[in-house]
């Protein structure tokens, strides 16, 4: 009863270096999504995924690249970490429309130095 | 645009007290809402949610919440608070018929024993 995974769930970088988070599900569900979540900033949509082969931009899409590898997975990419990148990073999936709700991974926390 | 306020950054209660976290939205419709509550390094869980019908609704480990329309209000509460409540609590709406949500930047809780 795995539900999302995330992996890594540490990770430290230094800027500019590069990194893919990766995310699994195991529930069948046909969107999947990426936060990020900072001190008293609530959790921000960087990117989602409606259906395997689609994604869409959130609300905080730059510096970042997502892929639907299949309907289990989605990755998120940091092409060339900044500091302003340090955050936790989590992972979500639902059934889809009519606002079935979100299933969350453990998260995995991110240092760039 | 929707929102979602969460005008409590931090509450502290004794064990046994009654708790209230406040939650209102700004939606131009009727929103699907939602609370998830998060422990210290895990992700986010689903408490309850709110989608049409009762406008008291009943979730897991003894908490509720009331939707009222006139004061754009879902406020969670719970009867006695025991120590193992003690987390972060997430308020979000759902706009109908879509995938996505909207985050309040929610309230710490600490309990006292």
């Amino acid at each position: 009863n795995a539900g999302v995974t995330q992996t890594p769930k540490f990770q430290v970088l230094k800027t500019g270096q590069s990194m893919t988070l990766q995310c699994a599900q195991d529930m069948n569900h046909n969107s999947m999504y990426w936060y990020r979540q900072d001190p008293g900033m609530g959790l921000r949509l960087i990117y989602y995924s409606a259906s395997e082969g689609t994604t869409d931009k959130g609300e905080v899409p730059n510096g970042y690249n997502v892929s639907r590898l299949n309907k289990r997975e989605f990755s998120l990419r940091l092409e060339s970490a900044a500091p302003s990148q340090t955050s936790v990073y989590f992972c979500a999936s639902s059934a889809g429309r009519n606002n079935q709700p979100q299933h969350f991974g453990d998260g995995t926390r991110l240092s760039i130095l | 645009a929707q929102s979602v306020t969460q005008p409590d950054i931090h509450i502290t209660v004794s064990e046994g007290a009654s708790l209230e976290l406040r939650c209102n939205y700004s939606y131009g419709a009727t929103p699907y809402l939602f609370w998830y509550v998060q422990s210290p390094g895990q992700g986010l869980q689903l408490l309850l949610k709110y989608f049409s019908g009762d406008t008291l609704v009943q979730g897991i480990k003894g908490f509720e919440a009331e939707f009222k329309r006139s004061q754009s209000s879902f406020n969670l509460r719970k009867p006695s608070v025991h120590w193992s409540d003690a987390a972060e609590y997430f308020c979000a709406v759902g706009p109908y018929n879509t995938d996505k949500l909207i985050f309040g930047t929610g309230t710490r809780l600490q309990v006292f024993p």
